[in-house]
C-alpha cells in the first residue's frame, strides 16, 4: 500500500510570503494531522481533520496558518504571511479507524528567509 | 495533560553494544507510548507501541521497551547496535484511545564503528 505522499519536499521563501503544502493520506485513514517539527523538537500538533472535519485545531495559530480537507481525501496547509520562526518542517499523519498507529509523509522542509 | 521527557539529547555507542534511549511520560490517563525513528530527511516510522496489553514490548529491527508504570518510564532497548540504527528517536505519548500524541524533544543515537 503506497504511503502518505506529501509535496513539496523543500520549499524557501521570503518573510511576508505565502506557502502551501500538500498532503495525500493513506487509502482509507479517516484521520489527518498536521505536525510542526522545529529543528532540535519533536513534532507538535497544528491541526487534526476527521474525514472533511475538524476535530482539534486548538495548537494552530489561526492568524496566518490555515488547513482543509475538501472531501475528506487530500488536505492543504497554508501560512500567510510566513515569519522566520516557521522555519520547520511540516509533517503530515494518517490513521486509520480505531488503530492506534500514525503513518507519517516524509515532510515539506521550509526556510523562511 | 501528557508530557514526554527524553533523557539525553546525543547518546553515543560502539557497534555491537547495548542502546539504552530513556523516555519518561506523565499522563492523567492510563497512557498508549509509542517509539518512532526518523532518518535523515525522512518521516517518522513506527518502532513498537504499547496499548495496555504486554508490558514488554517488541518491534521492528530488534528494539524492544518496557513499560514500568511505578517509574512512569517506557525505555527503548536493543541489545547490539548496529550501524544502521544510527537516527533520531522519538518517545511519544497519548491519552489512552484519543490517539492525540505529544513527542518528546528526541534522542540522537550515533554509532561508532
Amino acid at each position: 500500500e503506497a504511503g502518505v505522499a506529501q509535496s513539496p519536499r523543500y520549499k524557501i521563501i521570503e518573510k511576508r510570503q505565502s506557502v502551501a503544502f500538500w498532503c495525500n493520506p493513506i487509502s482509507g485513514h479517516a484521520t489527518l494531522y498536521w505536525y510542526q517539527q522545529i529543528l532540535g523538537q519533536g513534532p507538535k500538533l497544528l491541526i487534526q481533520f476527521q474525514n472533511n472535519g475538524v476535530v482539534d485545531d486548538s495548537q494552530l495559530p489561526k492568524d496566518r496558518f490555515s488547513a482543509e480537507r475538501l472531501k475528506g481525501v487530500d488536505s492543504t496547509l497554508k501560512i500567510q504571511p510566513a515569519k522566520l520562526e516557521d522555519s520547520a518542517v511540516y509533517l503530515c499523519a494518517t490513521r486509520r479507524g480505531m488503530q492506534e498507529t500514525q503513518y507519517f509523509g516524509p515532510g515539506t522542509r521550509l526556510l523562511v528567509l | 495533560a501528557q508530557s514526554v521527557t527524553q533523557l539525553g539529547s546525543h547518546v553515543s555507542v560502539s557497534e555491537g553494544a547495548l542502546v539504552l534511549l530513556r523516555c519518561n511520560y506523565s499522563s492523567s490517563v492510563p497512557p498508549y507510548l509509542f517509539w518512532y525513528v526518523q532518518y535523515p530527511n525522512q518521516g517518522l516510522q513506527l518502532l513498537l507501541k504499547y496499548t495496555s496489553a504486554a508490558t514488554l514490548v517488541k518491534g521492528i529491527n530488534g528494539f524492544e521497551a518496557e513499560f514500568k508504570k511505578s517509574e512512569t518510564s517506557f525505555h527503548l532497548t536493543k541489545p547490539s547496535a548496529h550501524m544502521s540504527d544510527a537516527a533520531e528517536y522519538f518517545c511519544a505519548v497519548s491519552p489512552g484511545s484519543n490517539y492525540k500524541l505529544t513527542f518528546g524533544k528526541g534522542t540522537l543515537l550515533t554509532v561508532n564503528p
